[in-house]
């Protein structure tokens, strides 16, 4: 069935660098790639996403990239502060009706060490 | 404000003890879902509801039931929980992107 794999499942940096996120997924017709951001006690919230037809986005200090022919995109976090510590997921989805089925990656736990 | 609003936040059961999880948005989606979150195991979807009265399974419906009457409202049921429904759960709405998620129930069942 269709699924999405990301890696790492723990990412532990220091205040100012950068991490990156990657994640493949096994369905060739997904064409929206969106990222959320889970904080303590919170559920999920969508920070960036990417459609099929776009090589890269960036918004602030956050930026998405996709290689389709590869299956895979990642998400980029460059100066990291310590309010970027969070549990971020990755996902996948046809784009074919606004009711198109999500799949998620395990999720990333992020650690920025102050 | 968008709210989606699950309750109770954290409920500890026995084995066999239906119990209900509520959710209610103010969104006026028509687009509801419920997902539960393991570790290593990401966000799996329970059961959707694309409209009122229209609900479907998603990934791993077994032991749990839902209802659409109303569309502000999308409950969770566990008819006879079991230990391997322990979880923390999330309900979600959305017409399009983004879907937005409820804060979670922990749900521990023994």
């Amino acid at each position: 069935g269709e699924n999405v794999e990301q890696h790492p499942s723990t990412l532990s940096v220091q205040e100012g660098d950068s991490a990156v996120i990657k994640c493949t997924y096994s369905d060739s017709a997904s064409n929206y790639f969106p990222w959320y951001k889970q904080e303590l006690g919170k559920g999920p919230q969508l920070i960036i996403d990417i459609r099929s037809n776009v090589g890269e986005k960036k918004d602030q200090r956050i930026a998405v990239t996709l290689n389709k022919t590869a299956k895979h995109f990642s998400l980029h976090i460059t100066e990291t502060q310590p309010e970027d510590s969070a549990v971020y997921f990755c996902a996948s989805r046809r784009w074919s009706s606004n009711t198109g089925k999500l799949i998620f990656g395990q999720g990333t736990t992020l650690q920025v060490k102050p | 404000e968008a709210q989606v609003t699950q309750n109770p936040r954290y409920l500890i059961t026995v084995t066999g003890k239906k119990l209900t999880v509520t959710c209610s948005q103010n969104m006026n989606h028509e687009y509801m879902s419920w997902y539960r979150q393991d570790p290593g195991l990401g966000l799996r979807q329970i059961y959707y509801s694309m409209n009122v009265e229209v609900t479907d399974k998603g990934d791993v419906p077994e032991g749990y039931k839902v209802s659409r009457k109303e569309k502000r409202n999308f409950p969770l049921i566990l008819e006879s929980p079991s230990p391997n429904q322990t979880s923390l759960y999330f309900c979600a709405t959305g017409e399009g992107s983004p879907l937005h998620f409820g804060n979670g129930t922990r749900l521990t069942v023994t």
